[in-house]
């Protein structure tokens, strides 16, 4: 069965201390890794989509890199307001729906 | 530019109830439509999903049901709401290819 993991579950990080946060999938014809944001009590907010090994998307202090196997989310030097909790999701095949991981729930500490 | 909207923002309802949750997409035509129900420190748990008007796919069997009266709306309802209900429950769209699906705000369930 198609699976997503994220790792770790949560980070606490210092204001200005870079990191990444992982997204690993089961390979079976990926057709997009998704990236969001979710803020406690909303709905998660799009970030990246990737489609293919080798792709980079960049939005501001965020860097979402992907391969065959797995994606990154790099944060370089973050702020307090990163903190969130940054899901990933992948779609395997056609029009079907997202797989989404159980996310990992970031904080930033100034 | 396309909306999703969703109410109401909370809710508590007593055990027993029933339940109407409704979610609308602006901007946008046949779009593919979802139900999420997210629990305290949990991840998202996909409950329906929909490719067209009357088309529904369920996704976990449970005391709940979903319609979709109009090419833009979805609404999730129950006869009789458990303790076991109580969630964030989430609304999402994409266009119906292989891209990017848009969350709703939320809805907030309390069952006491």
């Amino acid at each position: 069965e198609d699976q997503v993991t994220q790792s770790p579950e949560a980070l606490r990080l210092q204001e200005g201390e870079s990191s990444s946060l992982n997204c690993s999938y089961t390979v079976s014809g990926l057709r997009g890794l998704f990236w969001y944001r979710q803020d406690p009590g909303k709905g998660p907010e799009f970030l990246f989509t990737l489609y293919s090994a080798g792709e980079e998307k960049e939005k501001e202090r965020l860097k979402a890199t992907l391969t065959k196997k797995e994606s990154f989310l790099h944060i370089t030097a973050p702020k307090p307001e990163d903190s969130a909790t940054y899901l990933c999701a992948a779609r395997f095949s056609g029009n079907t729906p997202l797989v989404f991981g159980k996310g990992t729930r970031l904080s930033v500490i100034a | 530019s396309q909306t999703i909207h969703q109410w109401p923002a909370t809710l508590v309802q007593p055990v027993g109830s029933p339940l109407s949750l409704e979610c609308t997409v602006e901007g946008t035509s046949n779009p593919n439509l979802y139900w999420y129900r997210q629990a305290a420190g949990r991840g998202l748990q996909l409950l329906f999903y929909s490719v067209g008007i009357g088309q529904i796919s369920s996704e976990v069997p449970q005391n709940l049901s979903a319609s979709r009266p109009q090419d833009r709306q979805f609404i999730l309802s129950s006869k009789k709401l458990l303790l076991s209900d109580s969630g964030f429950y989430l609304c999402a769209w994409n266009p119906g290819t292989n891209n990017e699906q848009f969350f709703g705000p939320g809805t907030r369930l309390t069952v006491l």
